[in-house]
Protein backbone atom coordinates (compact mmCIF):
# COMPACT_ATOMS: atom_id res chain seq x y z
CA UNK A 1 0.00 0.00 0.00
CA UNK A 2 1.02 3.62 -0.68
CA UNK A 3 2.17 5.23 2.45
CA UNK A 4 1.52 9.12 3.35
CA UNK A 5 3.33 10.77 4.80
CA UNK A 6 2.11 14.08 6.15
CA UNK A 7 3.87 16.91 8.28
CA UNK A 8 3.68 18.78 10.83
CA UNK A 9 1.65 16.17 12.87
CA UNK A 10 0.39 19.48 14.63
CA UNK A 11 0.87 23.11 14.64
CA UNK A 12 -0.23 26.71 16.57
CA UNK A 13 -0.90 29.37 13.95
CA UNK A 14 -2.77 32.92 14.58
CA UNK A 15 -5.84 34.36 13.28
CA UNK A 16 -4.47 35.29 9.31
CA UNK A 17 -1.32 33.47 9.56
CA UNK A 18 -0.19 31.58 6.27
CA UNK A 19 -0.11 27.80 7.22
CA UNK A 20 1.05 24.81 4.99
CA UNK A 21 1.00 21.03 5.01
CA UNK A 22 2.92 18.73 3.43
CA UNK A 23 1.92 15.08 1.66
CA UNK A 24 4.41 13.14 1.15
CA UNK A 25 3.83 9.53 -0.94
CA UNK A 26 6.01 6.98 -0.78
CA UNK A 27 5.71 6.28 -4.83
CA UNK A 28 4.45 8.33 -7.49
CA UNK A 29 0.63 9.33 -7.11
CA UNK A 30 0.50 11.87 -10.65
CA UNK A 31 -2.00 14.09 -9.32
CA UNK A 32 -4.25 11.89 -7.61
CA UNK A 33 -4.21 13.03 -4.71
CA UNK A 34 -7.23 15.20 -2.14
CA UNK A 35 -7.44 17.49 0.54
CA UNK A 36 -9.92 17.01 3.72
CA UNK A 37 -10.79 19.50 6.83
CA UNK A 38 -12.07 17.30 9.88
CA UNK A 39 -13.38 19.01 12.72
CA UNK A 40 -14.62 16.93 15.83
CA UNK A 41 -18.29 15.09 15.41
CA UNK A 42 -18.55 16.46 11.91
CA UNK A 43 -18.18 14.95 8.84
CA UNK A 44 -15.23 15.35 6.52
CA UNK A 45 -15.45 18.19 3.79
CA UNK A 46 -13.34 17.73 0.73
CA UNK A 47 -11.33 20.87 -0.06
CA UNK A 48 -8.88 19.88 -3.20
CA UNK A 49 -9.26 17.63 -5.15
CA UNK A 50 -6.74 16.74 -8.12
CA UNK A 51 -4.17 17.91 -5.73
CA UNK A 52 -4.61 21.91 -6.90
CA UNK A 53 -8.15 22.13 -7.79
CA UNK A 54 -10.76 23.45 -5.07
CA UNK A 55 -14.22 22.17 -4.40
CA UNK A 56 -16.80 24.11 -5.24
CA UNK A 57 -17.74 26.33 -1.74
CA UNK A 58 -14.48 26.40 -0.30
CA UNK A 59 -12.71 29.76 0.16
CA UNK A 60 -10.38 30.59 -2.14
CA UNK A 61 -8.15 31.03 0.70
CA UNK A 62 -7.11 26.93 0.63
CA UNK A 63 -5.02 26.08 -2.42
CA UNK A 64 -3.11 22.93 -3.02
CA UNK A 65 -0.15 21.76 -5.06
CA UNK A 66 1.83 19.58 -6.13
CA UNK A 67 2.50 16.31 -8.39
CA UNK A 68 4.58 13.16 -8.32
CA UNK A 69 5.48 12.24 -4.62
CA UNK A 70 5.39 16.03 -3.02
CA UNK A 71 2.52 17.67 -2.05
CA UNK A 72 1.29 21.21 -0.09
CA UNK A 73 -1.83 22.67 1.32
CA UNK A 74 -1.99 26.40 1.71
CA UNK A 75 -4.69 28.11 3.60
CA UNK A 76 -3.41 32.01 3.33
CA UNK A 77 -4.70 33.91 5.69
CA UNK A 78 -6.06 31.71 9.08
CA UNK A 79 -9.73 32.02 10.23
CA UNK A 80 -11.20 30.93 13.16
CA UNK A 81 -13.33 28.57 11.41
CA UNK A 82 -10.28 26.56 9.68
CA UNK A 83 -8.87 25.27 13.19
CA UNK A 84 -9.40 21.55 12.46
CA UNK A 85 -7.78 18.73 11.55
CA UNK A 86 -6.35 18.17 7.93
CA UNK A 87 -5.69 15.29 6.13
CA UNK A 88 -4.62 13.97 2.46
CA UNK A 89 -5.95 10.96 0.94
CA UNK A 90 -4.21 9.03 -2.22
CA UNK A 91 -6.75 8.61 -4.88
CA UNK A 92 -4.13 7.17 -7.10
CA UNK A 93 -4.62 2.86 -6.01
CA UNK A 94 -6.69 0.93 -3.31
CA UNK A 95 -6.17 0.38 -0.81
CA UNK A 96 -6.46 4.66 -0.73
CA UNK A 97 -4.38 5.91 2.12
CA UNK A 98 -4.87 9.07 4.21
CA UNK A 99 -1.84 10.65 5.89
CA UNK A 100 -2.34 11.08 9.69
CA UNK A 101 -3.45 14.64 10.02
CA UNK A 102 -2.19 17.84 11.10
CA UNK A 103 -3.78 19.16 13.97
CA UNK A 104 -4.13 22.98 13.32
CA UNK A 105 -4.78 24.83 16.78
CA UNK A 106 -5.21 28.08 17.88
CA UNK A 107 -1.64 30.02 19.10
CA UNK B 1 -29.49 18.38 -2.34
CA UNK B 2 -27.11 15.44 -2.02
CA UNK B 3 -27.55 13.05 1.06
CA UNK B 4 -26.17 10.23 2.79
CA UNK B 5 -27.18 9.16 6.18
CA UNK B 6 -26.10 5.93 8.00
CA UNK B 7 -27.63 3.76 10.06
CA UNK B 8 -26.97 0.24 11.83
CA UNK B 9 -24.11 1.12 14.46
CA UNK B 10 -24.58 0.24 18.27
CA UNK B 11 -22.65 -1.93 20.81
CA UNK B 12 -21.54 -4.89 20.37
CA UNK B 13 -19.31 -8.06 21.84
CA UNK B 14 -15.91 -9.12 20.33
CA UNK B 15 -16.68 -11.63 17.22
CA UNK B 16 -20.32 -10.89 16.61
CA UNK B 17 -21.45 -9.18 13.58
CA UNK B 18 -22.84 -6.21 12.75
CA UNK B 19 -24.42 -4.47 9.65
CA UNK B 20 -24.11 -0.89 8.82
CA UNK B 21 -26.54 1.21 5.82
CA UNK B 22 -26.30 4.24 4.20
CA UNK B 23 -29.37 5.57 2.25
CA UNK B 24 -28.34 7.88 -0.54
CA UNK B 25 -30.62 10.61 -2.21
CA UNK B 26 -30.45 13.94 -4.05
CA UNK B 27 -28.43 11.87 -6.87
CA UNK B 28 -28.49 8.95 -9.18
CA UNK B 29 -27.05 6.47 -6.62
CA UNK B 30 -26.43 4.23 -9.43
CA UNK B 31 -24.39 5.90 -11.20
CA UNK B 32 -21.24 6.66 -8.55
CA UNK B 33 -18.36 4.19 -6.39
CA UNK B 34 -18.96 4.29 -2.56
CA UNK B 35 -16.64 4.23 -0.14
CA UNK B 36 -16.35 3.40 4.12
CA UNK B 37 -14.61 5.28 6.03
CA UNK B 38 -13.67 5.41 9.41
CA UNK B 39 -12.47 6.89 12.70
CA UNK B 40 -11.23 5.26 15.78
CA UNK B 41 -11.77 7.35 19.19
CA UNK B 42 -8.47 9.96 18.92
CA UNK B 43 -7.24 8.34 15.60
CA UNK B 44 -6.50 9.61 12.14
CA UNK B 45 -9.18 8.81 9.31
CA UNK B 46 -8.45 5.10 7.67
CA UNK B 47 -10.40 4.14 4.28
CA UNK B 48 -12.18 0.95 4.57
CA UNK B 49 -13.71 0.22 1.22
CA UNK B 50 -14.63 0.99 -1.78
CA UNK B 51 -17.62 -0.59 -4.27
CA UNK B 52 -17.99 0.46 -8.21
CA UNK B 53 -21.32 2.01 -9.32
CA UNK B 54 -22.34 -0.84 -10.50
CA UNK B 55 -21.20 -3.49 -8.04
CA UNK B 56 -18.76 -5.31 -10.42
CA UNK B 57 -15.83 -4.23 -8.31
CA UNK B 58 -14.50 -3.83 -4.41
CA UNK B 59 -11.36 -3.15 -2.72
CA UNK B 60 -10.73 -3.54 1.04
CA UNK B 61 -8.51 -2.14 3.46
CA UNK B 62 -6.21 -5.25 4.79
CA UNK B 63 -7.31 -4.15 8.63
CA UNK B 64 -10.71 -5.25 7.42
CA UNK B 65 -10.21 -8.09 4.43
CA UNK B 66 -11.67 -11.46 5.24
CA UNK B 67 -14.22 -9.75 7.88
CA UNK B 68 -16.02 -7.00 5.95
CA UNK B 69 -17.99 -7.12 2.84
CA UNK B 70 -19.26 -3.96 1.22
CA UNK B 71 -22.47 -4.29 -0.89
CA UNK B 72 -25.23 -2.01 -2.65
CA UNK B 73 -28.51 -2.26 -4.13
CA UNK B 74 -28.71 0.37 -6.58
CA UNK B 75 -32.51 0.02 -7.02
CA UNK B 76 -33.00 1.02 -3.13
CA UNK B 77 -30.42 3.54 -3.40
CA UNK B 78 -29.17 1.62 -0.32
CA UNK B 79 -24.79 0.83 0.33
CA UNK B 80 -24.44 -1.64 2.98
CA UNK B 81 -21.25 -2.97 5.31
CA UNK B 82 -21.40 -6.31 6.52
CA UNK B 83 -19.25 -6.52 9.39
CA UNK B 84 -17.90 -9.75 10.45
CA UNK B 85 -15.73 -11.37 13.82
CA UNK B 86 -15.87 -7.75 15.10
CA UNK B 87 -12.21 -7.07 17.01
CA UNK B 88 -12.68 -3.77 19.73
CA UNK B 89 -9.71 -1.94 16.86
CA UNK B 90 -13.03 -1.64 14.68
CA UNK B 91 -14.53 0.38 17.38
CA UNK B 92 -15.18 3.77 15.51
CA UNK B 93 -17.54 6.35 13.62
CA UNK B 94 -17.99 4.99 9.95
CA UNK B 95 -19.33 7.32 7.12
CA UNK B 96 -20.15 6.20 3.66
CA UNK B 97 -18.76 8.60 0.95
CA UNK B 98 -19.44 9.19 -2.75
CA UNK B 99 -16.81 8.68 -5.33
CA UNK B 100 -16.80 11.43 -7.67
CA UNK B 101 -15.31 10.28 -11.12
CA UNK B 102 -15.10 13.56 -12.78
CA UNK B 103 -12.76 14.76 -9.55
CA UNK B 104 -10.62 11.52 -9.83
CA UNK B 105 -12.79 10.09 -7.44
CA UNK B 106 -11.94 12.22 -4.74
CA UNK B 107 -14.73 11.81 -1.85
CA UNK B 108 -16.89 14.57 -2.12
CA UNK B 109 -20.24 14.06 -0.10
CA UNK B 110 -20.20 12.33 3.26
CA UNK B 111 -22.39 11.21 5.50
CA UNK B 112 -22.57 12.42 9.17
CA UNK B 113 -21.60 9.27 11.20
CA UNK B 114 -23.00 5.87 12.82
CA UNK B 115 -20.78 4.68 15.91
CA UNK B 116 -19.50 1.57 16.17
CA UNK B 117 -18.40 0.19 19.90
CA UNK B 118 -16.93 -3.35 20.07
CA UNK B 119 -16.76 -3.99 23.65
CA UNK B 120 -17.70 -6.76 25.83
Amino acid sequence: AIQMTQSPSSLSASVGDRVTITCRASQDIRNDLGWYQKKPGKAPKLLIFAASSLQSGVPSRFSGSGSGTDFTLTISSLQPEDFATYYCLQDYNYPRTFGQGTKVEIK
Amino acid sequence: QVQLVESGGGVVQPGRSLRLSCVASGFTFRSYGMHWVRQAPGKGLEWVAVIWYDGSDKYYADSVKGRFTISRDNSKNTLSLQMNSLRAEDTAVYYCARGNTAMLNALDYWGQGTLVTVSS
